[in-house]
Formats: C-alpha cells, structure tokens, sequence
C-alpha cells in the first residue's frame, strides 16, 4: 500500500530532550517536506526537500533540523525541544516537486513540558 | 505571496443535505488539492484538481482557474463528513510548498 508513514504518532517530553520523528514513504518521491499545525495558525511549512541531500527551509525552520540521505526517510530532528515546539506534525511527499498530488503522513502529535 | 481564502468558515448540516465549500485564490496555480482532516487529524486527500471537474462517489469538484476559483461539492451528506476541509494550491511559477487555506469547519448531525 502506498503510505506515508511517520513515528512516533504521540509523544509527551520534556524540554531540552533532544528527540527525533520519522518519516518514511513507499512511493519513490523526489519531493518531502515537513508541516506543523496549531490552531489559528493553519498548516505552516517547516522544511522541505527536493532530493536526496537537498534540504531546504520553509517557513518557521527554528529550533528543527532535517536530513534526507536515503529517498524514502526525511527525519525531523529537534535538537533541544522547548514548549512552543508543542503541535501536531504532518511529513508529505510528492513525486517531483509539487507537480503532482501531495500526500501527508497520518500525524504525530508532540507536546513539550 | 498567494492567497487562499475559503468560505464558509464553518458549516452545520444535518444529514442527507447537500453543501458547495468555496475556495478563492489570488494567482495563477498549477496545482491544487483539496483535504479533508477528520475528527483524529488525519488529512485526508480528496481531489487533485487543478483545473476542471472529478467525481468521486458523493463528492465532486470542480476548479476554474481562470477565475481563480474551486468548488467542493457534497451531496447527501452524513456523520462521518464532519470535520475540517482545507483547500491548498501552488502558485505558478513557485515549487516549494502548498499554501493552505484556512479552512472550513464542516458539522454534520444525525
């Protein structure tokens, strides 16, 4: 089944404790990238990546770090945690660029205390 | 940047009525997409529509990019369409990211 898989769905941490999210897809895109959403604010881009090993800031890249060494994984990193780091993330890929339909992985939803 | 604007910003039906979702956006886009996102936040895809119209069960759309708009339709509608449905573009010329509308609030009730 073509999918978008992301770990963990749910997290509770503390601050400053670093942490990772993965993301992974099956359907040999080109195109990943990162979204988080809180309420009043929408979906905002966090990073994005076109290919492997080219990784770009979207909109609010502070405080998280990516990687795309392999074509299916693009983690989330975020390197020292604070509060307002506390949202629901969303990974999606498309096959190149943002020519085609864009899928999202089904969520994790981190909170910071 | 582009804007995307959706209306109405929250819907309540009861069920078995049909509802049009709005979304109006200010530039030329090559792509466009429509989501739902259920009551457990999972967004969910309904169409890729750039331009035109699809069908899909209960659920059509259509999209006039020459006036910048695109309709999602929702007939005989029930319980487990309630939730947030969110109209996306990309704007010509652009290939980063998909800008989000707001989004409509959709209440269905038995």
């Amino acid at each position: 089944e073509a999918q978008v898989t992301q770990n963990p769905r749910y997290l509770i941490t503390v601050t400053g404790k670093k942490l990772t999210v993965t993301c992974s897809q099956n359907m040999n895109h080109e195109y990943m990238s990162w979204y988080r959403q809180d309420p009043g604010l929408g979906l905002r881009q966090i990073y994005y990546s076109m290919n492997v090993e080219v990784t770009d800031k979207g909109d609010v890249p502070e405080g998280y770090k990516v990687s795309r060494k392999e074509k299916r994984n693009f983690p989330l990193i975020l390197e020292s945690p604070s509060p307002n780091q506390t949202s629901l993330y969303f990974c999606a890929s498309s096959l190149i660029k943002l020519t085609g339909e864009l899928f999202f992985g089904e969520g994790s939803r981190l909170t910071v205390l | 940047g582009i804007q995307v604007e959706q209306s109405p910003p929250d819907l309540i039906l009861q069920e078995g009525a049909n509802s049009t979702l709005r979304c109006n956006f200010s530039d030329s886009v090559n792509n466009l997409q429509w989501f739902h996102q259920n009551p457990w936040g999972q967004l969910i895809n309904l169409f890729y529509i750039p331009s035109g119209t699809k069908q899909n069960g209960r659920l059509s759309a259509t999209t006039v990019a020459t006036e910048r708009y695109s309709l999602l339709y929702i007939s005989s509608s029930q319980t487990t369409d309630s939730g947030v449905y969110f109209c996306a573009v990309l704007n010509t010329g652009a290939n980063s990211k998909l800008t989000f509308g707001k989004g409509i609030t959709l209440s269905v009730r038995p």
